[in-house]
């Protein structure tokens, strides 16, 4: 299965601010994914990033508060912007492969937002 | 659309027993269903999947799943827990469209082994 790298592992930022994350992924991929999980919650998908596209946006996610970038088939960053406390969460990426139905996540990326 | 529920937030077993994680599913066409686990601080874990063919998959850690198709259930099981097992379990399916191939996941299940 895929290896990826998430980064920063943690960040404690100020309100009103934005922060970018990034996943690397050690193979080409077709389709990442990027999802919320907030404070004793589940996972929630924000949006699907595909090579040479732009994202698809869940319901309740816009593109001005969460732009996606996927500049190739092994990398993709995930800002959030203009942050608030409610942005409190672990942000994380995933990689999906069809042809065996293997989806694989990052390490996640836990924000605090103070 | 497809979905999978949770009953459960938490699950309390002593090491030694079985342990079992409930999850249901609902879902159109042929179901594909996952197991994750979330340990504190860390990413998701794959544990295993049901695609297609025997109803009980094995997966890693010692863990196995049965899927039943008349009761909507995908059960996670462990003949003997273990105090490292003490984790958040996450039951998820798949979800594809034309244009998208993702999971959606359960609310989640706190499992605590007790020594």
């Amino acid at each position: 299965s895929a290896v990826i790298s998430q980064k920063p592992s943690r960040d404690i930022c100020q309100r009103g601010t934005s922060l970018t994350i990034q996943c690397q992924v050690d193979s080409q991929v077709t389709m990442m994914f990027w999802y919320r999980q907030q404070p004793g919650q589940s996972l929630t998908l924000i949006a699907t990033a595909n090579q040479g596209s732009e994202a698809t946006y869940e319901s309740g996610f816009v593109i001005d508060k969460f732009p996606i970038s996927r500049p190739n088939l092994t990398f993709s960053t995930l800002t959030v912007s203009n942050m608030s406390p409610e942005d409190s969460s672990i942000y994380l990426c995933s990689v999906g492969r069809p042809s065996n139905y293997g989806y694989t996540f990052g390490s996640g990326t836990r924000l605090t937002v103070v | 659309a497809q979905s999978v529920a949770q009953p459960e937030d938490q699950v309390n077993v002593a090491e030694g027993n079985p342990l079992t994680v409930k999850c249901t599913y609902s879902v159109s066409g042929n179901p594909y269903l996952f197991w994750y686990v979330q340990y504190p601080n860390r990413g998701l874990q794959f544990l295993l999947k049901y695609i297609t063919g025997d109803n009980l998959v094995k997966g890693s850690y010692g863990f196995e799943a049965e899927f039943n198709k008349s009761q909507t259930s995908f059960h996670l099981k462990k003949p003997s827990a273990l105090v490292s097992d003490s984790a958040l379990y996450f039951c998820a399916v798949r979800d594809w469209t034309y244009n998208t191939d993702k999971l959606i996941f359960g609310t989640g299940t706190r499992l605590q082994v007790f020594p």
